[in-house]
């Protein structure tokens, strides 16, 4: 059964620091993984997608790596703002037949001003 | 375009009381997703709908949850005899069948159950 971890829980930083969110995953036959953003009280907003066979990817200040035979994923977060604020949440995809996610508890992030 | 929705974003319903949610995915996906947010137990997967195939249950916690999709697009989950252990958000996404396979998601219908 796949299992997802995100390390830290919370994280609170001060505005402009660059910092890293991790997340792990116990199967590494993944389809893809996913990063989301979740503000307080809403729905996910989808973030990067990673597929199996690429190593990163890359959105404005956002870059996502994955290393899959370590079962690992980071998602960098640079010049840090206080919209950045949310919890992010990291999900993997085993494929299969359903190609349901599997989520991390996620990472509260406060970016202080 | 427009993205997931769903109806109502809030619901509180006494124990006992069944409830329906509504799901209505993006114009041409054709997968759609239920998942379960609570606080316990974080976000879980409760049923897939494909096309016209049989739909994945493998996620539905008991018999008193069920979902059905008409026409391939909007999707009820229904709860039966509601339970205060049912109290959670309800997030709805959908994809299109691609190599990408990225799931878009709904703002969700909190479910409180008194």
């Amino acid at each position: 059964k796949q299992e997802v971890t995100q390390i830290p829980a919370a994280l609170s930083v001060p505005e402009g620091e660059n910092l890293v969110l991790n997340c792990s995953f116990t199967d590494s036959a993944i389809y893809n993984l996913q990063w989301f953003r979740q503000d307080p009280g809403k729905g996910l907003t989808s973030l990067l997608l990673i597929q199996s066979s690429q190593r990163e990817q890359t959105s404005g200040r956002l870059n996502a790596s994955l290393d899959k035979s370590s079962g690992r994923s980071t998602l960098y977060i640079a010049a840090s703002q206080p919209g950045d604020s949310a919890t992010y949440l990291c999900a993997v995809s085993s494929g299969g037949s359903n190609y349901k996610l599997t989520f991390g508890k996620g990472t509260l992030l406060t970016v202080n001003p | 375009g427009a993205g997931v929705s769903q109806s109502p974003s809030n619901k509180v319903t006494e124990k006992g009381k069944d409830v329906e949610l509504r799901c209505d995915p993006i114009s041409g996906h054709t997968a759609l997703y239920w998942y379960r947010q609570s606080l316990g137990q974080g976000l879980e997967f409760l049923i897939y709908f494909q096309g016209n195939s049989a739909p994945d249950k493998s996620g539905l916690p008991s018999d008193r949850f069920s979902a059905e999709r008409t026409g391939g697009s909007v999707s009820t989950l229904t709860i039966q005899r509601t339970q205060q252990e049912d109290s959670a958000v309800y997030l709805c996404a959908s994809t299109q069948i691609s190599e990408s396979y990225e799931q878009y998601f709904g703002p969700g219908t909190r479910l409180t159950v008194t």
